[in-house]
């Protein structure tokens, strides 16, 4: 069936400007979950989603960041007022339950460079 | 604070040969911890999941271990191929089950 999907692939921003990244998980995947991989900084959480709940948002760097989910299904990661710093690749994931027992399945990512 | 370590950075083998990959962390109150490969400008696949209660986890040419008291885990590449080269990832998953903790990764190459 279909994996993860993200977009845009490749996003080039000015610094200031606001982004919007988007990303679908695998449809009946109740958890969703952000994560950025910057060189020198590796693979960090963001954000996590499980069904209803309140989601986890202690890996936000600032309040630039923000992502919602609608309907339990898409995300949207957005990033205000975009800095240098916030270039990396921006990684996607979900999982069945997101109990902490199921595997997570990344999306291929959404490169972003700030200008 | 999680910490995930992975030694060595980088390594070079010729095809054929075992492999071991290390993998350590900091706190041991985990609730699964996760091997992961990616490919060049692609995300990540995963590869095993070993949960806390468990000492280890085969799939295929793949072996991986916990030992959850110690903070250590191993993957082992049995016969490796070319195939194989890849950055191999190890990430820990927190108590709450909410989050992955990476390590920064071994980037291992198996030349022909």
């Amino acid at each position: 069936g279909a994996g993860v999907s993200q977009s845009p692939s490749n996003k080039v921003t000015e610094k200031g400007k606001d982004v919007e990244l988007r990303c679908d998980p695998i449809s009946g995947h109740t958890a969703l979950y952000w994560y950025r991989q910057s060189l020198g900084q590796g693979l960090e959480f963001l954000i996590y989603f499980q069904g209803n709940s309140a989601p986890d948002k202690s890996g936000l760097p600032s309040d630039r960041f923000s992502a919602e989910r609608t309907g339990g299904s898409v995300s949207t990661l957005t990033i205000q007022r975009t800095q240098q710093e916030d270039s990396a690749v921006y990684l996607c994931a979900s999982s069945r339950q997101g109990t902490g027992t199921d595997t997570q399945y990344f999306g291929p990512g959404t490169r972003l460079t700030v200008l | 604070k999680q910490e995930v370590t992975q030694i060595p950075a980088a390594l070079s083998v010729p095809e054929g040969e075992n492999l071991v990959l290390n993998c350590s962390f900091t706190d041991s109150a985990i609730y699964n911890l996760q091997w992961f490969r990616q490919d060049p400008g692609k995300g990540l696949t995963s590869l095993l999941l070993i949960q806390s209660s468990q000492r280890e986890q085969t799939s295929g040419r793949l072996n991986a271990s916990l030992d959850k008291s110690s903070g250590r885990s191993t993957l082992y590449i049995a016969a490796s191929q070319p195939g194989d080269s890849a950055t191999y990832l190890c990430a820990v998953c927190n108590q709450a089950g909410t989050a992955l903790i990476f390590g920064k990764g071994t980037t291992l190459s198996v030349s022909s």
